[in-house]
């Protein structure tokens, strides 16, 4: 069956790091992999979109690399900060006919002052 | 330019009433998504609506679940004889062209004593 695995249990970083998460999916052939923030109580804000023919994308100072024969995406922080702690959801879009958003139960970063 | 809108934001009912959720996409986008969420658990796709038609409602539960997007006004989300079990927090989502980023709204968290 389908899966989306995000590291379910809290990543915990020094303020000023790099924060890495990790998105992994199996039966899976997706046109493009979607990065979501969500605050509690908040709804998902989407970050940035990276499509199967894309290796890395950037927007200010997160990452995203999509590596389809991993099967895995990586969603890279830098220069983290406090401001940055939320839960961040991994979705990806199966390939062909509409679209059909299916997501990771998401993994919560904690940024520590 | 208004988000997406969702009413009520928190609604309690008692089991066997029905609860009807609105949401109102943004400007311009005629797709609407529904995804409901559950504590520590992710966002579960329930239903895909384009003006006046179900694109795809594999995520609804085949009882008591209803959704609707007239040609005129919001998206429904209507709940029959509502159990403790319905209680979530429902997502609505929109999207100009079925493709790519989705806009979310803040949610409505139903609480069925």
């Amino acid at each position: 069956s389908q899966k989306i695995e995000q590291n379910s249990e809290a990543l915990n970083i020094q303020e000023g790091k790099t924060a890495t998460l990790t998105c992994n999916y199996t039966n899976y052939s997706p046109a493009y992999l979607q990065w979501y923030r969500q605050d509690p109580g908040r709804g998902p804000v989407f970050l940035l979109l990276i499509r199967e023919n894309e290796k890395e994308k950037r927007k200010e100072r997160l990452k995203v690399t999509f590596d389809t024969t991993l099967k895995q995406s990586l969603f890279h922080i830098t220069a983290s900060q406090p401001a940055d702690s939320a839960t961040y959801l991994c979705a990806l879009d199966p390939s062909g006919g509409y679209q059909k958003v299916t997501f990771g139960i998401g993994t919560k970063l904690q940024v520590i002052p | 330019n208004a988000g997406v809108m969702q009413n009520p934001r928190h609604l309690v009912r008692r089991r066997g009433q029905e609860a009807r959720l609105r949401c109102s996409p943004m400007k311009g986008h005629s797709h609407v998504y529904w995804y409901r969420q559950l504590p520590e658990e992710g966002l579960k796709f329930m239903v895909y609506l384009q003006k006046e038609n179900i694109i795809d409602e594999s995520g609804m539960p085949k009882e008591r679940f209803s959704a609707e997007f007239p040609k005129e006004g919001p998206s429904i989300l209507r709940i029959q004889q509502v159990v403790r079990g319905d209680s979530a927090a429902y997502f609505c989502a929109s999207s100009p062209d079925g493709t790519g980023e989705l806009f979310f709204g803040e949610g409505s968290r139903l609480t069925v004593l």
